[in-house]
């Protein structure tokens, strides 16, 4: 069951620049979206999030953009810091329903 | 800030023993979770609380499992016969009524020996 899919499990990326970490969905019910950061040994952390009403959602140095259409989103991080080494999920909800469902993950490394 | 905190963060058992892994959510949230992750798989989603029930559980949440909220406060994951195949992270979660509190414990590390 692979309703939510990260196709890179790991991405490199040099400090200062734009990360880009990919996130496809395949079931159209999901009306909602997050983004969570994980460290080894740790739980996940919130980053940000999206409704399917919007196409853009941006805080800070986050940015994650929805593309239903497509059944795609995207978490742009600029620039990227050292600290933002970690393993980033993407997970999805659909309306009504209580739990959420999650990519793989990608592992970003910041090279500095 | 607010979290959500799990203990033990690391529990060792023998199969067939029984395991209670413990969660305090968030006071005000409404919504209560666990998850787990197998190494180097993804989070899964086991079982979600509502209203002092179930509401939604997944195929993993067999007899074995069971939750309570015994207090009000605390949030229990049951195990009552564990297997070798059940070490994994377990992960409480809770919200309130908006997605975007959707918020993880650090978890609980257990091994099956």
């Amino acid at each position: 069951d692979q309703q939510v899919k990260q196709n890179s499990p790991s991405l490199s990326v040099q400090e200062g620049r734009i990360s880009i970490l990919n996130c496809d969905y395949t079931n159209s019910m999901f009306d909602y979206f997050l983004w969570y950061k994980k460290y080894p040994a740790e739980g996940p952390t919130f980053l940000i999030s999206i409704s399917s009403i919007k196409d853009k959602n941006e805080d800070g140095r986050f940015t994650v953009f929805l593309n239903k259409s497509a059944k795609h989103l995207s978490l742009h991080i600029v620039p990227s810091q050292p600290g933002d080494s970690a393993v980033y999920f993407c997970a999805a909800s659909g309306q009504g329903a209580q739990k959420l469902v999650f990519g793989q993950g990608t592992r970003l490394t910041i090279n500095p | 800030e607010p979290e959500v905190t799990q203990t033990p963060s690391h529990q060792v058992t023998q199969m067939g023993q029984e395991v209670i892994l413990r969660c305090v959510p968030i006071s005000n949230h409404l919504y209560f979770y666990w998850y787990r992750q197998i190494l180097g798989q993804k989070v899964e989603f086991l079982v979600s609380f509502y209203n002092n029930e179930i509401s939604e559980k997944s195929e993993i949440f067999d007899d074995q499992f069971s939750v309570e909220r015994p207090d009000g406060s605390n949030f229990t994951l049951k195990i009552r016969s564990t297997k070798l195949e059940d070490s994994a992270m377990y992960f409480c979660a809770s919200r309130p009524f908006a997605y975007y509190g959707y918020t993880f414990g650090s978890g609980t590390r257990l091994t099956v020996v």
